[in-house]
């Protein structure tokens, strides 16, 4: 059962520093989706692509967010100049019809 | 704008008594909703999804949710708890029919279950 992975599952990081996330969907999974997760709240909505188009961004996702998935395969989200405020689980999903499937998520501690 | 308020944050119930797990939405359409399980250090499971198809909605080890319209209410149920369902249980609003766009979650209901 090839599921959705996300590496690194967890990532210490200091103040300022750049930091880059992975997520591999289901084959053929032609939707995918991040949210972030904070202690003690349900995940909020990030961004979506709809293979390699990006779709739908949300106002959580400052300039410092990028995110990208090259050839509709695999994504990246990479948080620069990370601020203590970015500790949280980040969790990718992805879809091909209504049901979203997650991966474990990266928990990132900012320090 | 669609929404979802769960209406306990946390749940306890002994083992093999009934679990009610409470969600009131609101949507501007006919909404999909879902109910995810998040158990400690693993991802979000699907435990079930409506659709607007039938009402009464069966998932997952045993749980199932009605979708009452008048009531603007999904709420998650089992007949029996075991030890196994403690997690986090989430409500989900699709914000576009269908499920295709994003989730809207709620804070999130924590399940303990006593021996």
């Amino acid at each position: 059962d090839t599921g959705v992975s996300q590496d690194p599952r967890h990532k210490i990081t200091k103040r300022g520093q750049n930091v880059t996330f992975r997520c591999d969907p289901i084959s053929e999974h032609n939707r995918l989706y991040w949210y972030r997760q904070t202690l003690g709240q349900g995940p909020e909505f990030l961004t979506y692509f709809q293979n390699e188009a990006q779709l739908e961004k949300s106002r959580l996702l400052s300039d410092r967010f990028s995110a990208e998935r090259p050839k509709g395969s695999f994504s990246t989200l990479e948080i620069q100049r990370t601020e203590q405020g970015d500790s949280a689980m980040y969790l990718c999903a992805s879809s091909s019809k209504e049901t979203q499937y997650f991966g474990p998520g990266t928990r990132l501690l900012v320090l | 704008a669609q929404s979802v308020t769960q209406l306990d944050s946390h749940v306890s119930v002994s083992e093999g008594t009934p679990v009610l797990l409470r969600c009131n939405y609101s949507s501007s359409y006919s909404p999909s909703l879902f109910w995810y399980v998040q158990h400690p250090n693993k991802g979000l499971q699907l435990l079930l999804k409506y659709t607007s198809a039938a009402t009464l909605v069966k998932g997952i080890n045993g749980f199932e949710a009605e979708f009452k319209k008048s009531e603007t209410s999904f709420h998650l149920t089992k007949p029996s708890a075991h030890m196994s369902d403690a997690a986090e249980y989430f409500c989900v609003v699709s914000d576009l029919p269908g499920g295709y766009n994003k989730l809207i979650f709620g804070a999130g209901t924590r399940l303990a279950v006593h021996p």
